[in-house]
């Protein structure tokens, strides 16, 4: 079974531009959570996308959004980059229903901001 | 909210020795509890989870963790380690109420030296 993939898995972008970010879930796997990883900050949740629907959030300003599409890829997006989104963000993907405490990680994405 | 802490940032251990990762939490309700790798360049990989029953917890590639309620703690161990063990973990905490959302710890480097 092919594991989470990300793609690109390297971004480098400018300050004020945007960018979108895409995972696509274990086959089977409906859930898709996304996460921020820094040297400073650690890891942090950003959202979890089931079926199509946000179903939990993080603290993270409105410029980081997300949406999954019907057959459970989902996309990040976040707009107006700043130099602090800099960062490795990773999915991570689980059945969902009913609630999976084993998720599957993704490589991840390293953004660059410059 | 609950919030986790590993204890040590970096453990230097030589080859062959045992290891104890520390990972303490904290939170008003009921967790569940995990542990995750991540090697260099790429994303986590799940060790082990305790979600109820044994407090004693075996997981992948030799590694164990053992819940302890009293102590808000739940400790990674191998008897002896590899060069290979060489990577981050991460200590995690899950509740009930938000779903897979997973509060991480600020990992602990483990270095296996020769």
């Amino acid at each position: 079974k092919a594991g989470v993939t990300q793609t690109p898995r390297y971004l480098i972008k400018t300050r004020g531009q945007q960018v979108t970010l895409s995972c696509s879930p274990i086959s089977g796997h409906r859930s898709v959570s996304w996460y921020q990883q820094t040297p400073g900050q650690g890891l942090q949740f950003l959202f979890e996308y089931f079926s199509e629907t946000q179903r939990n959030k993080g603290n993270f300003p409105g410029r980081f959004s997300g949406r999954q599409f019907s057959n459970s890829r989902s996309e990040m997006n976040v707009s107006t980059l700043e130099l602090g989104d800099s960062a490795l963000y990773l999915c991570a993907s689980s059945l969902g229903d009913p609630i999976s405490y084993e998720q599957y990680f993704g490589p991840g994405t390293r953004l660059t901001v410059t | 909210a609950q919030s986790v802490t590993q204890l040590d940032s970096q453990v230097p251990v030589f080859e062959e020795a045992p290891v104890e990762l520390r990972c303490n939490y904290s939170s008003s309700v009921s967790v569940y509890l995990f542990w995750y790798v991540q090697y260099p360049n790429q994303g986590l990989q799940l060790l082990l989870k305790y979600l109820s029953g044994s407090t004693l917890v075996k997981g992948i590639n030799g590694f164990e963790a053992e819940f302890n309620k009293s102590q808000t703690s739940f400790h990674l161990r191998k008897p002896s380690v590899h060069i290979s063990d060489t990577a981050e973990y991460f200590c995690a905490v899950s509740i009930k109420t938000s779903g897979s959302r997973l509060t991480f710890g600020e990992g602990t480097q483990l270095t296996v030296n020769p």
